[in-house]
């Protein structure tokens, strides 16, 4: 079976460039899940959808960061315009959303804002 | 959701088994534990989860002491692959979109 599917895997850019994380979930997976990850602060959840629908985007950042999910096989996470501070991994995780189900992972992608 | 309290580091030799401790004091009665761990450059991998009962599947076992205070997670014969940050996470069931929120883990190094 597929797992989380993110693209790319890797990403150079200089600030002030949009950047645009894309993710796949587990197909029949209705929860996706968009974290960062950094040496200072660890995993932080930025936001997570149910159903396609944003529940919760308190993680997010600052407005300079958005979130999609235009239907229940993909989303983006966009930042722009991007900044030093915004190098990170991101990770996209999906689960049934529902009971105890746990949350399954992409590899993430590793972002460089130079 | 409860917090959780796991030891930073530590060492196993490959081949032993490796115990994973976690407190979590706080914990509730709607309150699973789950376990992830991290391997190098990869994404969060599920390992087990529990509410009451000991648990135990493919990856590990997971011990819940009977007043739920505290878990341990076993990996009953380690290997160099093994070496991994290990995530202990409490979360209720009924937290809507079945968040996780991650501590500092304990970073576990088998070696030979």
């Amino acid at each position: 079976d597929a797992g989380v599917i993110q693209s790319p895997r890797h990403e150079v850019t200089e600030m002030g460039q949009e950047v645009t994380l894309r993710c796949k979930p587990i197909s029949g997976h209705n929860s996706l899940f968009w974290y960062r990850q950094t040496m200072m602060r660890g995993l932080e959840l930025l936001i997570y959808f149910n159903n396609n629908v944003p529940i919760d985007d308190s993680g997010m950042p600052e407005d300079r960061f958005s979130a999609k999910m235009p239907n229940a096989s993909f989303s983006t996470l966009k930042i722009q315009p991007s900044e030093p501070r915004d190098s990170a991994v991101y990770f996209c995780a999906s689960s049934i959303g529902q009971g105890n189900q746990p949350q399954h992972f992409g590899d993430g992608t590793r972002l460089s804002i130079l | 959701d409860a917090k959780t309290t796991q030891p930073p580091s530590m060492d196993c030799a490959e081949g032993r088994a490796a115990n994973l401790p976690c407190n979590h004091s706080t914990i509730s009665g709607n309150e699973y534990v789950y376990w992830y761990r991290q391997i190098h450059s990869q994404g969060p991998q599920y390992i087990i989860h529990g509410l009451k009962n000991n648990e135990t599947n493919e990856m590990a076992s997971l011990i819940i002491t009977e007043d739920r205070k505290s878990s341990t997670l076993i990996l009953p014969h380690a290997t160099l692959r093994d070496t991994a940050v290990y995530y202990c996470i409490v979360r209720a069931l009924n937290n809507a979109g079945n968040m996780l929120t991650f501590g500092g883990g304990t970073r576990l190094m088998v070696k030979p």
